[in-house]
């Protein structure tokens, strides 16, 4: 199992661009997770989802959209990005009970210029 | 409002023992993680605690008051490789994982 794999692993973006941020698990998780961690800071929940064609709003969603039309992938979309928008992003993924832990993507590493 | 708090930064010396505190106010709790997390890496799963007491991993030992809503990860037989950052995340009552902001432990030789 690859487990949760995210691409890219770096992007620089200008102000106003666009991009998709990739994100797949093999582990026929249910739950799919979203987040950004800015330096020095915890983990900010942008956006999840509880299964294939159901997503809902984290903490912060603002500037960003998402979809999962599969179980295996949730991608996560930029539009007209901003600087305010530098962060790491990771993605993670869980089984159904409460309990389980997130198991996380190795992250992509976005600068906005 | 909801909050976690951990202490910014620990430092702790080669083979000693140290415990790394958090302290939630969250609306509703239904457990506890404890995460590990390398500079520029992924978090990684150390522990667990729903019950109160104390669960032991080994090197890692993680305890837990509900009633006082604190936690305390006790790391023993200390390593250069255990500096890292710790974060500490409580599960609400919409079943939402709350991340505190970390704890960034200084290992010294």
């Amino acid at each position: 199992n690859a487990g949760v794999t995210q691409t890219p692993k770096f992007r620089i973006l200008k102000i106003g661009q666009s991009m998709t941020l990739q994100c797949t698990q093999d582990m026929n998780h249910n739950y799919m997770y979203w987040y950004r961690q800015d330096p020095g800071m915890g983990l900010k929940l942008i956006y999840y989802s509880v299964g294939a064609g159901i997503t809902d709003k984290g903490e912060v969603p603002n500037g960003y959209n998402v979809s999962r039309s599969t179980t295996e992938d949730f991608p996560l979309r930029l539009e007209l990005a901003a600087p305010s928008q530098t962060s790491v992003y990771f993605c993670a993924s869980r089984p159904d009970s409460v309990g389980n832990e997130q198991f996380f993507g190795p992250g992509t590493r976005l600068t906005v210029l | 409002g909801q909050n976690i708090d951990q202490p910014t930064e620990m430092t702790a010396t080669e083979g000693a023992i140290v415990q790394i505190n958090c302290t939630y106010q969250t609306s509703g709790f239904n457990g506890l993680f404890w995460y590990q997390q390398h500079a520029g890496e992924a978090p990684t799963f150390l522990s667990y605690n729903v019950l109160d007491g104390l669960e032991e991993k080994g090197r890692f030992s993680s305890f837990l008051s509900r009633s006082k809503g604190y936690s305390y990860l006790l790391l023993k037989e200390l390593q250069m490789k255990d500096s890292a950052s710790y974060l500490c995340a409580v599960i609400d009552s919409n079943y939402q994982l709350i991340w505190g902001a970390g704890t960034k432990l200084i290992i010294k030789p």
